[in-house]
């Protein structure tokens, strides 16, 4: 079974533009989150995507946002770019969203804000 | 609010080492337990979990215990690789399923030397 994607791997964006993440959870997952890790920081939650429907989100300003489509796919998408958004985010996928259900991680896009 | 402690080393040992990465959490309830792993340039990959009190998890010779009474889930493992260099993450879901997404400690850099 495919793991999850993650598109693209590498991106570099100027301060004050936009951009959008794709992540394909694993096959049968219906639940996809999204993290965002830095050196400082370490990883922190995003939000978390369930049959469409964003569940949680996380201590993140308005500028970050996201969607789930039908397939499960999910994008995330971030506005107005600062320098300090630049990070590794991380999506990951499971069967459901309650506490026992482990999370499979992608590979992550590396996004760099200059 | 839920938290997780463990040491960030980094951690240094020669090859056939034991090893042991301490974590402890603060939580309400019951959370599950989890061990991830990141090798350099990739995403996280589950290593172990434990779901509730005693539980242990285990994989490719690596060990957990749930432990309730110390709120901790120390990480061992008998004989270490030079394979087995990564950064290694505790983690928590909160019972009752995320609210927060996983709730990940800071990340033990591991280094096996040969």
């Amino acid at each position: 079974k495919a793991g999850v994607t993650q598109t693209p791997r590498y991106l570099i964006k100027t301060r004050g533009q936009q951009v959008t993440l794709s992540c394909s959870p694993i096959s049968g997952h219906r639940s996809v989150s999204w993290y965002q890790q830095t050196p400082g920081q370490g990883l922190q939650f995003l939000f978390e995507y369930f049959s469409e429907t964003q569940r949680n989100k996380g201590n993140f300003p308005g500028r970050f946002s996201g969607r789930q489509f039908s397939n499960s796919r999910s994008e995330m998408n971030v506005s107005t770019l600062e320098l300090g958004d630049s990070a590794l985010y991380l999506c990951a996928s499971s069967l459901s969203w309650t506490a026992s259900y482990e999370q499979y991680f992608g590979p992550g896009t590396r996004l760099t804000v200059t | 609010g839920d938290s997780v402690t463990q040491m960030e080393g980094p951690v240094t040992l020669s090859e056939e080492a034991c090893l042991t990465i301490n974590c402890t959490y603060t939580a309400t309830g019951y959370p599950s337990l989890f061990w991830y792993v990141q090798y350099p340039g990739e995403g996280l990959q589950l290593l172990l979990k434990a779901t509730k009190a005693d539980d242990k998890g285990s994989n490719k010779g690596f060990e957990a215990t749930y432990r309730k009474e110390t709120t901790s889930f120390h990480l061992e493992k008998g004989s270490v690789q030079v394979s087995d260099s990564a950064v290694y993450f505790c983690a928590l879901s909160a019972q009752g399923g995320g609210a927060d997404g996983l709730t990940f400690g800071k990340g033990t850099h591991l280094i096996i030397q040969p």
